[in-house]
């Protein structure tokens, strides 16, 4: 079973710059698995931010970023809101059949 | 406006049934390649399976956990997304979401499994 694996939780300070990453129990992971990252608050549905590993979506702030580094997909929130403390999720595909990660949880404080 | 509106959700014996619809407004549904998305009470985000556009062929592709149980399937003339959920397990207890390709997402629908 692949197993996809984030951050459980991370911590930034207002203002400043945090990474998160994407691992796959499978390999490096590379633009073939069209990395998507996927944003949820506490009692909302999910909302997608970022897809294809770096492309945005209209409605994508221009502080996240997305890339590919050291064999994993990673998601980049420069200049942190106060409003970006959520769960981020990436989202990978395995030729047929997506599989989500653990999830990872930003903390603003 | 592109909207998803999900529906169907409900208490369901364990070994029951249930159909979920997601009706789609907003933009051509008929090319769109259609997921369901599950997330289990104060769980992560577990993907279920996807169907594609019937131009694509209108395959299936399911989940380990629910193949063989669940069923995708559209109806492009009603706009509406469907899945049949069968033989039902308490670890099937999940918000239900259905997405475009992940870009847009419903507002979800409960499905609690229990005796």
């Amino acid at each position: 079973q692949t197993v996809v694996t984030q951050e459980p939780s991370l911590t930034v300070s207002p203002g400043g710059t945090v990474t998160l990453t994407c691992a796959s129990s499978t390999g490096a992971v590379t633009s073939g698995y069209y990395p998507n990252w996927i944003q949820q608050k506490p009692g909302q549905a999910p909302r997608a931010l970022i897809y294809s590993t770096s492309q945005k979506h209209s409605w994508t702030p221009a502080r996240f970023s997305g890339s590919l580094t050291g064999g994993k997909a990673a998601l980049t929130l420069s200049g942190v809101q106060p409003e970006d403390e959520a769960e981020y999720y990436c989202l990978l595909y395995y030729g047929g059949a997506h599989v989500f990660g653990t999830g990872t949880k930003v903390t603003v404080l | 406006e592109v909207q998803l509106v999900e529906s169907g959700g409900g208490l369901v014996k364990p070994g029951g049934s249930l159909r979920l619809s997601c009706a789609a407004s907003g933009f051509t549904f008929s090319n769109a390649w259609m997921s369901w998305v599950r997330q289990a009470p104060g769980k992560g985000l577990e993907w279920v399976g996807r169907i594609k556009s019937k131009t694509d062929g209108g395959t299936t592709d399911y989940a380990a956990p629910v193949k063989g149980r669940f069923t995708i399937s559209r109806d492009d003339s009603k706009n509406t997304l469907y899945l049949q959920m069968n033989s039902l397990k308490i670890e099937d207890t999940a918000v239900y979401y259905c997405t475009t390709t992940f870009n847009t997402w419903g507002q979800g629908t409960l499905v609690t499994v229990s005796s």
